[in-house]
C-alpha cells in the first residue's frame, strides 16, 4: 500500500517565478493538508482540501493556492516566488477533515 | 494564541538510558495532541497520540508520552535509548474549538542524539 508520495522531490526557482508541487494521498484517503516547513522550524499549516474545496487555511498570503482533483489528489501553486518561500513543503493526507494525517517525504523548494 | 513549546533544542542521552523529550501547549480546550519523529531528508513519521483517556499512551518503537492537563505538557519518553532513535522530534496539537480545527500546530522540534 502505497504511502503518500509527492512530486518532485527537489526543486529550484528564481524570485517571481511560479512553481506547482503535487501530492498523491494515501490510498483510502480523501482529505489533504499542506504545510511549510522553513529551516529549523515545524510545519506550518497552509491549507486543507476536501472534496475538492478548500476548507480551512493558515495565515499565508493569497500567492499560495490549491487544488484538488476528483481522485484526491492535489496541487500547491505559488506565485511571485520570493526568498523567503524556500521550505520543505510536505503534504498530509487523511481519511477525513478531523482525522490522522499521514505525511508524505516532502518536497524541497529552493528559490534563489 | 495557539502555540507549542518544545523548550530544548537538544536533548542528549547515552544508549540504554531512559530518555523524555519536553513538550508544552497553549490552545484552548481539549485539544488532540501528538508526537512524530523526522529523519533527515523524510517527510514526518507519527509516533503516537492522545485524544482522551488514560494519561500515559503508548506509541511506535517503544514511545510513550504522558499528558499532564494541569501543566498542559505532553511530554514523550523511552525507558532505554536506542542510537537509531536519533532524529528529529516533533510535538503537535490539533484544536478541536473554535476555527480551523483540522490543522496541526507544531513545536520548534527537539533534536535527539543518542550516544553509543
Amino acid at each position: 500500500d502505497a504511502g503518500v508520495t509527492q512530486s518532485p522531490t527537489h526543486l529550484i526557482k528564481t524570485r517571481g517565478q511560479q512553481v506547482t508541487l503535487r501530492c498523491s494521498p494515501k490510498s483510502g484517503h480523501d482529505t489533504v493538508s499542506w504545510y511549510q516547513q522553513a529551516l529549523g522550524q515545524g510545519p506550518q499549516f497552509i491549507f486543507q482540501y476536501y472534496e475538492e474545496e478548500e476548507r480551512q487555511r493558515g495565515n499565508f498570503p493569497d500567492r499560495f493556492s490549491g487544488h484538488q482533483f476528483p481522485n484526491y489528489s492535489s496541487e500547491l501553486n505559488v506565485n511571485a516566488l520570493l526568498l523567503g518561500d524556500s521550505a520543505l513543503y510536505l503534504c498530509a493526507s487523511s481519511q477525513g477533515p478531523g482525522f490522522e494525517q499521514y505525511f508524505g517525504p516532502g518536497t524541497r523548494l529552493t528559490v534563489t | 494564541a495557539q502555540s507549542v513549546a518544545q523548550p530544548e533544542d537538544q536533548v542528549n542521552v547515552a544508549e540504554g538510558n531512559p530518555l523524555t523529550v519536553k513538550c508544552t501547549y497553549s490552545v484552548s480546550g481539549n485539544p488532540y495532541l501528538f508526537w512524530y519523529v523526522q529523519y533527515p531528508n523524510r517527510g514526518l513519521q507519527f509516533l503516537l497520540k492522545y485524544i482522551t483517556g488514560d494519561n500515559l499512551v503508548k506509541g511506535s518503537y517503544g514511545f510513550e508520552a504522558e499528558f499532564n492537563k494541569s501543566q498542559t505538557s505532553f511530554h514523550l519518553k523511552k525507558p532505554s535509548a536506542l542510537v537509531s532513535d536519533s532524529a528529529l522530534y516533533f510535538c503537535a496539537v490539533r484544536p478541536t474549538y473554535g476555527g480551523a480545527t483540522n490543522k496541526l500546530i507544531f513545536g520548534t522540534g527537539t533534536l535527539l542524539a543518542v550516544q553509543p
